[in-house]
């Protein structure tokens, strides 16, 4: 089975600040971790995948990710804030090899402040 | 690219009718659809993986007789939920996986409709 625990329902942050979401997986196989985020009353978008290629992961909107094996973490930053950043952000996990159920953590809920 | 149209946006229908919303990958071919249930400030929780022409695999405790789904083709899915009652009132969001290109690996990201919301009164 596979789990991803985000660690903080809600992180708030300045505006130009940096911007860390925490993710934590659990896999018995080689996974494939994603980073999405949902604006209210949307769907979701993908902002960036890591498959097992390049740990260090860029996506869009400058945000990035590291896969760490040994830490079993994918954590999510941007080194500046925006205000448009707000939104819920959820860390993903699936087996490696497409076309994988996909199992999602609990999101994240990025405040920025003026 | 990889859009995924959502219709309705939202719904309103009484309790014991029911109530058919679709999902159509608009620009590419979608291998799979999904579904999803979204509650108030919770994550999204699988409902069922739909393959074009076959039948639909439904997640542990969800009533595959209540959630009707029905994948005609490769870029539509339809979820009908029958005989609704206020308890199926949510957020529905699909999600489509797009065939490799040619003889290329799967791509596994999904890529989200907008949701469509239901109430049930």
């Amino acid at each position: 089975a596979q789990s991803v625990t985000q660690l903080g329902s809600h992180v708030s942050v300045s505006e130009g600040a940096l911007v860390l979401l925490r993710c934590n997986y659990s896999s018995s196989v080689p996974p494939y971790l994603f980073w999405y985020v949902q604006y209210p009353n949307q769907g979701l978008q993908l902002l960036l995948k890591y498959t097992s290629a390049a740990t260090l992961v860029k996506g869009i909107n400058g945000f990035e990710a590291e896969f760490k094996k040994s830490e079993t973490s994918f954590h999510l930053t941007k080194p500046s804030a925006h205000m448009s950043d707000a939104a819920e952000y959820f860390c993903a996990v699936s087996k490696a090899g497409g076309y994988q159920k996909v199992t999602f953590g609990t999101g994240t809920k990025l405040q920025v402040i003026p | 690219g990889a859009v995924v149209s959502q219709h309705p946006s939202w719904v309103i229908c009484k309790s014991g009718t029911s109530v058919k919303i679709e999902c159509r990958s608009l620009d590419f071919q979608a291998t799979t659809m999904f579904w999803y249930r979204q509650f108030p400030k919770q994550s999204l929780m699988l409902m069922a993986t739909s393959n074009e022409g076959s039948k639909a695999t439904y997640e542990q405790g969800v009533e595959k007789d209540k959630f009707l789904i029905n994948h005609a083709s490769l870029t539509l899915s339809t979820l009908t939920v029958t005989s609704a009652h206020p308890e199926d009132s949510s957020f529905y969001i699909c999600s489509a996986t797009p065939l490799p290109s040619g003889r290329g690996p799967p791509r596994p990201e999904q890529y989200f409709g907008p949701g469509t919301r239901l109430t049930v009164t």
